[in-house]
C-alpha cells in the first residue's frame, strides 16, 4: 500500500543554519504530496503542497519539490529561526486517503 | 484561519468512564476525520466521515465511535475508558469538493484515563 517515510528527529540546529528533512513515499498512481506543521500545543497546518512530478511548493521560506525520479519530497530552508521549532510531517494524497509519515521533530536553538 | 473547533482542550478521567470529544467546524465541509497521536507523534486515521450520515473506520482499530448528524458536527465517544486511550486526539476536516484536498486540523483534545 501507500506510505510515507520521513527522517528521524529529533533535527537539532543552530538559528541561521540549513535545513533539509527527508521524505520519500511509495505509491501507486499520481499522489499529491504535502508537508504540515506542528507548533507545540497545536494542531496540524499545511504547510505547503505539490500536485505534480516538478512541481516546487514553497511557504515562509520553506520548500519542496516533487521529485517523481527520486519518489522524494524532501522540505529546505535556508536559514531557520528559533520560531520554526516544531514537528514536521510529510504527507501524501492518493484516491481517497491523506497518509502521514511519522513526523520529525526540529529545534532550533539561539 | 482554521474554523474547527475540538472541546476538552484536556480531559482527566478514570477508568471506566464514558466520554465525547466534541468536533466543530463552521467552514461546511463535508469530509471529517479523526486521528489519534501517540507520544512518537505518529498520526493513525481512525475514524472519517463524508457526510451527513456517514461514518467509516479508519486504518487503526479503535474502541471509540462517532456520529455524523449535522455537518458540522462530528463527535467521538469512548463508552468505557481505559488508560490504553491515552493519547492525543486530532479532529480535521476537508472540502470534498477540491481535489488535492488541504486538511484543517483542530487543535487537539488531550486525554488522560487514569
Amino acid at each position: 500500500g501507500d506510505s510515507v517515510t520521513q527522517m528521524e528527529g529529533p533535527v537539532t540546529l543552530s538559528e541561521e543554519a540549513f535545513l533539509t528533512i527527508n521524505c520519500t513515499y511509495t505509491a501507486t498512481g499520481y499522489p499529491s504530496l504535502f508537508w504540515y506543521v506542528q507548533y507545540p500545543g497545536e494542531g496540524l497546518q499545511l504547510l505547503l503542497k505539490a500536485t505534480k512530478a516538478d512541481d516546487k511548493g514553497s511557504n515562509k521560506g520553506f520548500e519542496a519539490t516533487y521529485r517523481k525520479e527520486t519518489t522524494s519530497f524532501h522540505l529546505e530552508k535556508g536559514s531557520v529561526q528559533v520560531s520554526d521549532s516544531a514537528v514536521y510531517f510529510c504527507a501524501l494524497h492518493n484516491t481517497d486517503k491523506l497518509i502521514f509519515g511519522t513526523g520529525t521533530r526540529l529545534q532550533v536553538f539561539p | 484561519e482554521a474554523d474547527i473547533y475540538q472541546t476538552p482542550r484536556y480531559l482527566v478521567i478514570g477508568t471506566g468512564k464514558k466520554i465525547t470529544l466534541e468536533c466543530s467546524q463552521t467552514m461546511g465541509h463535508d469530509k471529517m476525520y479523526w486521528y489519534q497521536q501517540d507520544p512518537g507523534m505518529e498520526l493513525h486515521l481512525i475514524h472519517y466521515s463524508y457526510g451527513v450520515n456517514s461514518t467509516e473506520k479508519g486504518d487503526l482499530s479503535s474502541e471509540s465511535t462517532v456520529s455524523r448528524i449535522r455537518t458540522e458536527h462530528f463527535p467521538l465517544t469512548l463508552e468505557s475508558a481505559r488508560p490504553s486511550h491515552t493519547s492525543q486526539y486530532l479532529c480535521a476536516s476537508s472540502d470534498r469538493h477540491i481535489t488535492n484536498e488541504k486538511l484543517f486540523f483542530g487543535s487537539g483534545t488531550q486525554l488522560s484515563v487514569l
